[in-house]
């Protein structure tokens, strides 16, 4: 079974600065997808980025960007020029694609992340 | 597009009630699933369904019963609620749970925050 690892249960940054989530994750399997998800304090999950495995670039979306590395199994999330809208809980979510796995996420255990004025 | 809706948004029951969780989706999506998120565990898997008629037990089925008459909608049913079940439950739904469309991104809902006393 996969597993997930977020080793950072709180992080904080000053807004306008950089910071990065950390995400390990454990799978024999050599395709499948990996997401962060984040969880505002209105609880809903918000798709914030995802990366295929395959693929060797690693995904950006706006100030958002992960460095995935596949042989270390890491998944870091690096969130750029910080806003105050960017304080969530994050989450790292990983999707098998094969046999009866791929129809779930499994979930890390979240990272709280606090954006200092 | 209201997207996925999940009511009610709060519920306290005592133990030994039921009651039924309900989610629905306007996005025509085949895959529809719950999680139970409690504190320190990230999101956990209960129950899923991958069509009209199909469903399936995800990683802590136990105490909660689903059924899928239609594509739209998909409710969670607690038949004898216990104090363990106390948490948050989200619905998500996507557009297939097989990856011809790669890395199908699941859109939760805004979640039901439960409470059994």
């Amino acid at each position: 079974a996969q597993t997930v690892t977020q080793s950072q249960p709180e992080m904080s940054v000053q807004e306008a600065e950089t910071v990065t989530l950390s995400c390990t994750y454990d799978t024999s399997e050599s395709d499948y997808y990996l997401f962060w998800y984040k969880q505002p304090p209105s609880r809903q999950m918000i798709l914030v980025i995802r990366q295929e495995a395959y693929k060797q670039q690693n995904a950006t979306e706006n100030r958002f960007s992960v460095n995935f590395q596949k042989a270390a199994k890491s998944f870091s999330l690096k969130i750029s020029d910080s806003q105050l809208g960017d304080a969530a809980m994050y989450f790292c979510a990983y999707r098998s694609l094969s046999g009866g796995s791929n129809y779930k996420l499994t979930f890390g255990k979240g990272t709280l992340l606090t954006v200092n004025p | 597009n209201a997207g996925v809706t999940q009511t009610p948004k709060f519920q306290v029951l005592k133990t030994g009630q039921s009651m039924t969780l309900q989610c629905a989706q306007d996005m025509n999506h085949e895959y529809m699933s719950w999680y139970r998120q409690d504190p320190g565990m990230g999101l956990r898997l209960i129950h899923y369904s991958v069509g009209a008629g199909i469903t399936d037990q995800g990683e802590v089925p136990n105490g909660y019963n689903v059924s899928r008459s239609t594509t739209e909608d998909f409710p969670l049913r607690l038949l004898s609620a216990a104090p363990s079940q106390t948490s948050v439950y989200f619905c998500a739904s996507s557009y297939s749970p097989v990856e011809e469309a790669r890395a199908d991104t699941q859109y939760f809902g805004p979640g039901t925050r439960l409470t059994v006393l």
